[in-house]
């Protein structure tokens, strides 16, 4: 099994550029989640879903949409690129909340 | 937003020496407690977890000590080994309650020098 993986690995973009950061996994996980990581700032939830059309809001969803049309795929799209959302991206899945297992991770530099 | 506070932000122990992080939660609602460990570079992984019907788990190296009335938590790390070096998160979840959210601490950064 791959687990949870996440593309693009790295990517620069221009602000007011827009971009999806694709995440797959083949474990049949119903949650999945999208993460943000700052230098010292922990991880901030994005988006999560607890299944495919099921869509809610975590902690610092502005500037940021998701969709979830199969169990397998969540991608994270960003409108409009600001620096601000400069960060390394983390998407997760898991088949409850108390055990959650994370891709790689997403370099995004806004410049 | 419930919060998780971690410190420290950041540990410096020598190999073989005790690596203790200690967390604190407010809401009594949460009844899952993990622990997290990432490597430069890669996503974080699952290291270990306790409920807070019992006060202490150990697996390994890795022991977790859990005091209910005080609302904290620990990660004791014994032997401390230069591998151990990496960023530790503790989290906490009430997926009991119905809540699909992992609240995360901003993390230690472990540094474990030969």
């Amino acid at each position: 099994n791959a687990g949870v993986t996440q593309t693009p690995k790295f990517r620069i973009l221009k602000i007011g550029q827009s971009m999806t950061l694709q995440c797959t996994q083949d474990m049949n996980h119903n949650y999945m989640y999208w993460y943000r990581q700052d230098p010292g700032m922990g991880l901030k939830l994005i988006y999560y879903s607890v299944g495919a059309g099921i869509t809610d809001k975590g902690e610092v969803p502005n500037g940021y949409n998701v969709s979830r049309s199969t169990t397998e795929d969540f991608p994270l799209r960003l409108e409009l690129a600001a620096p601000s959302q400069t960060s390394v991206y983390f998407c997760a899945s898991g088949l409850s909340v108390n055990t959650i297992y994370f891709g790689e991770g997403s370099w995004l530099t806004v410049v | 937003q419930q919060q998780v506070k971690q410190s420290p932000q950041s540990l410096i122990v020598q190999k073989g020496g005790i690596s203790i992080i200690n967390c604190a939660y407010e809401n009594t609602a949460f009844d899952y407690f993990p622990w997290y460990q990432q490597f430069p570079g890669k996503g974080p992984a699952l290291l270990i977890a306790i409920r807070p019907d019992v006060s202490e788990k150990k697996e390994g190296r890795f022991t977790i000590s859990f005091n209910k009335s005080a609302k904290q938590f620990s990660l004791h790390i014994m032997d401390s080994q230069p591998g151990d070096s990496a960023t530790y998160f503790c989290a906490a979840s009430m997926g009991g309650a119905g809540s699909y959210q992992l609240t995360f601490g901003k993390g230690t950064k472990l540094s474990v020098i030969p």
